[in-house]
């Protein structure tokens, strides 16, 4: 089976630019989550989706960063524009459906490394 | 509020030593615990989870952790670690009755075998 799914892998932008990152979770995954997570720290939780509402944008500094998750299957998060304090690596995780991947477990993307100079 | 402290920011040990990565939590509801792994530049995998049941949990590559309840501990073990172990090692917390699987994360222990 397939496991979540990020684009890019990489991304370097100079400060004040736009930035997209893309995540697909697992088939039949309805909870999507974005976290960011600076060097040597745990994640911190910016967004969690049940299914394209978001139901927890607690964190989110919405005032640059905006995410959608249109169809409550794949997502976006976006910033506009990027502060050299958004150096970061951006996860996305998923979780939710049947099976092999069901029960009380987040399933992780290998995550977006954000460089703003 | 729930809460996860790993005591060791980081824990060197020689290969083939035995190694213990140190969780404790906080809670007032039941909980589910997890341990997760970060291999440089890699996204997080699930170590090993305890959601009910015996309290010693085995998970991948030869680790297990033991759920203390009443020492509100989840402490992470290896006999006989490998190089290849060289990681970061998250904890996290679940309250057993959140169907949004929300997590408590630590802050980490970076594991750096010696050879």
């Amino acid at each position: 089976e397939a496991g979540v799914v990020q684009s890019p892998r990489y991304k370097i932008i100079e400060k004040k630019q736009p930035v997209a990152f893309w995540c697909n979770p697992i088939s039949g995954h309805n909870t999507l989550y974005w976290y960011r997570q600076n060097l040597g720290q745990g994640p911190e939780l910016l967004i969690r989706y049940e299914n394209e509402e978001a139901v927890d944008d607690s964190q989110l500094p919405k005032d640059r960063f905006s995410a959608e998750r249109l169809k409550g299957v794949d997502s976006t998060l976006k910033i506009q524009p990027a502060e050299l304090g958004d150096s970061a690596v951006y996860l996305c995780a998923s979780a939710g459906g049947q099976g092999y991947f069901s029960g009380n477990e987040q399933f992780f993307g290998p995550g977006t490394r954000l460089t703003v100079l | 509020a729930q809460s996860v402290t790993q005591l060791d920011s980081q824990v060197p040990v020689f290969e083939e030593a035995p190694v213990e990565l140190r969780c404790n939590y906080s809670s007032s509801v039941s909980v589910y615990l997890f341990w997760y792994v970060q291999y440089p530049n890699q996204g997080l995998q699930l170590l090993l989870k305890y959601l009910s049941g015996s309290t010693l949990v085995k998970g991948i590559n030869g680790f297990e952790a033991e759920f203390n309840k009443s020492q509100t501990s989840f402490h992470l073990r290896k006999p006989s670690v490998h190089i290849s172990d060289t990681a970061e090692y998250f904890c996290a917390v679940s309250e057993a009755m959140d169907s949004n699987y929300q997590l408590i994360w630590g802050a980490g222990t970076k594991l750096i075998i010696k050879p």
